[in-house]
Parts: structure tokens; sequence; C-alpha cells
């Protein structure tokens, strides 16, 4: 079986662009999460989806935004980049129930210039 | 809110030493407990999960014991290699009913095994 994939992998961007990261989860896994990891630092939580309703939600700001499709894969938005927004970005997929373990995606690495 | 501190890294070893890497959280009632471990340039793997209090988790020769009096989650091996070489983070999540189960890591300690 395939593990979490993420697109694309790098990407660099310019202050104020817009940023669409994608995740596929492991296939049978309904929730889908993403975090921020900041160089340095432990993952951040930013959202987490389970069958394709919003149901936690970080400190993050509203220029952060995503969505779970039908098949489970999501996306992760970004608008109006800044510099403080490079990071790699995490997506986790689990069953259900986190004490399954959540697997983790490769990340997607984000630079913001 | 919740929160997991870790010790402060990195930390050098020789090939086949002992490894502890303590962890303690701050959280309500009774979360699970889990280490992750990041490889250069991947994602995090989950190495071990507790989810109750006295629950041993283990993977790999490593070992961890869910502390409810102490608060604790310290990462053991008793003969480290240097393929274990990485950066361990420690982590906690509530269970839920509604799917919103998010994970609350510490910041990460950065191990290097050296032959």
């Amino acid at each position: 079986d395939a593990g979490v994939t993420q697109s694309p992998t790098h990407l660099i961007k310019t202050r104020g662009q817009h940023v669409t990261l994608r995740c596929s989860p492991i296939s049978g896994h309904k929730s889908v999460s993403w975090y921020q990891q900041v160089l340095g630092q432990g993952p951040q939580f930013i959202f987490q989806y389970y069958e394709k309703e919003e149901r936690g939600r970080g400190n993050f700001p509203d220029r952060f935004s995503a969505r779970q499709f039908p098949n489970y894969s999501s996306e992760l938005n970004v608008n109006a980049l800044l510099l403080g927004d490079s990071a790699l970005y995490l997506c986790a997929s689990s069953f259900l129930r986190a004490n399954y373990g959540y697997t983790f995606g490769s990340g997607t690495r984000l630079t913001v210039v | 809110g919740d929160s997991v501190t870790q010790m402060e890294g990195p930390v050098t070893l020789s090939e086949e030493a002992f490894l502890t890497i303590n962890c303690t959280y701050t959280a309500t009632g009774y979360p699970s407990l889990f280490w992750y471990v990041q490889y250069p340039g991947e994602g995090l793997q989950l190495l071990l999960k507790a989810t109750k209090a006295d629950d041993k988790g283990s993977n790999k020769g490593f070992e961890a014991t869910y502390r409810k009096e102490t608060t604790s989650f310290h990462l053991e091996k008793g003969s480290v290699q240097v393929s274990d070489s990485a950066v361990y983070f420690c982590a906690l999540s509530h269970l839920s009913n509604f799917g919103n189960e998010k994970l609350t890591f510490g910041t990460g300690t950065r191990l290097t095994i050296i032959p």
C-alpha cells in the first residue's frame, strides 16, 4: 500500500502569493490532519478533517484554510504568504482515532521569498 | 492547554551506549502518549505509543512507560546504533468521539550516534 503522499515536495513562492498543498491519505484512512514544522521546532497543528468535515483548527490566521474531498484527499491553502510561512508542511492520516497512530507524509517544503 | 517538554538537545552518544531522552507533559485527563522519529529529509514515523497509565510502548529496541504520577514518558534504548541518529519527538493526544484529536508535540531532540 502507498503511504501518505504529498505534493509538491518543494516549492518557492513570493510574499503575497497564494499556495495550495495536496495530500492523499492511506487507503481506508478517513482522517487527515495538517501540521506546520518550522525549522528546529516540533510540528504545530493546523487543521484536522474527518469525513470531509473540519473537526479541529489550531491557532493559525484565517489566511490558512483547508478542505477534504469525497475520496478523503485534502488540500491546504495559504493566502497572502508571509516570510514566516516558510516551513515544512506535514499531512498525516489515521483510520479514525489518534491512538492508532497517525501516519505522516514526507511533507512539502515551502520557501517564501 | 496541553504541552510537552523534552530534554534539550543535541545528544551525542557512542555506538552501543544507553539512551534516555526525557519527556514530561502537562494535560488534563488521560492523554495518549507517543514517540515519533524523523530521519533527515523525511516526515515523522511513529516509533511507539501508550494509551493508559503504566502501559509500556516498545519498538525496535526502544521503550517508554506511561507514568501518570510523574507525568512522564521517557524514551530508552539499551544499545544505540548509528542508524538511530535522527530527531525524536514526544507527543500527546486526547481521544475524542468527534474526530478532533490533534497531536501536541515537544520541540524534538536531535540524537547523533558516533561509531
